[in-house]
């Protein structure tokens, strides 16, 4: 699986947008990037995922760059409750669907 | 509430026993997944079933066995306990078995176990 390299911790002010960042210079064409977040022990949660184009749900935004070498997950709204982990995944394209974890960045939304 | 069933949520033994978690998948899911989380390792594949079948191994000791029944429930059995096997272990489940962009693991509450 291509690498991932995350910022150990982040802080955000509650109510503004959190930007976390991820590079992934070595992902290939087929590989998708994945973000997880995983909130004190509670089981992991997925947040959202993307190929090339940019995607949005009712969590997040991912922004991909356009060499694909990096992205970023937008929280546009920081709440207390967003404070936990956040994993960068990049998924290499096989016959398992098996997610690898790294270390992730600890995110603290405060008051 | 995910989907995906653990039981125990916490368990206590002692070392040299034996023991055996559940994880129900969400409806429809074929895939099962399980990770351990330590304090030191961060979470950690263990191994995939698809459809009764294992699908991928990871780093899963050899004291350490799973399977998945036909009902698609899947249990990890770990046996001769040591103290290094206290962790959370998590299971996840998917529709399918490929790592296609549409199969996204969805992750259970876990079972915390204390090994004494």
């Amino acid at each position: 699986d291509a690498k991932t390299t995350q910022p150990t911790s982040m802080d955000c002010a509650e109510g503004r947008a959190a930007n976390l960042p991820c590079n992934h210079s070595t992902i290939s064409g087929n590989e998708y990037v994945y973000w997880y977040r995983q909130i004190h022990s509670q089981g992991p949660q997925y947040i959202i995922h993307g190929l090339k184009n940019n995607e949005t749900n009712e969590m997040a935004s991912l922004i991909i760059t356009e060499d694909r070498k990096s992205s970023t997950l937008i929280l546009p709204h920081a709440t207390l409750r967003d404070t936990a982990v956040y994993y960068c995944i990049v998924r290499t394209s096989s016959n398992t669907g098996k997610l690898i974890f790294g270390q992730g960045t600890t995110l603290q939304v405060k008051p | 509430d995910s989907g995906v069933t653990q039981t125990p949520k916490h368990l206590i033994t002692a070392t040299g026993q034996r023991v055996t978690l559940r994880c129900s998948p969400r409806s429809g899911d074929l895939s099962v997944y399980w990770y351990q989380q330590s304090l030191d390792q961060g979470l950690q594949f263990l191994i995939q079933y698809y459809n009764g079948e294992e699908r991928a191994k990871g780093n899963i000791l050899e004291r350490f066995s799973a399977q998945q029944f036909p009902d698609l429930h899947s249990e990890l059995n770990l046996s001769s306990l040591e103290l290094g096997d206290s962790a959370l272990y998590f299971c996840a489940s998917s529709p399918s078995a490929w790592s296609s962009g549409a199969n996204v693991l969805t992750f259970g509450a876990g079972s915390r176990l204390t090994v004494l």
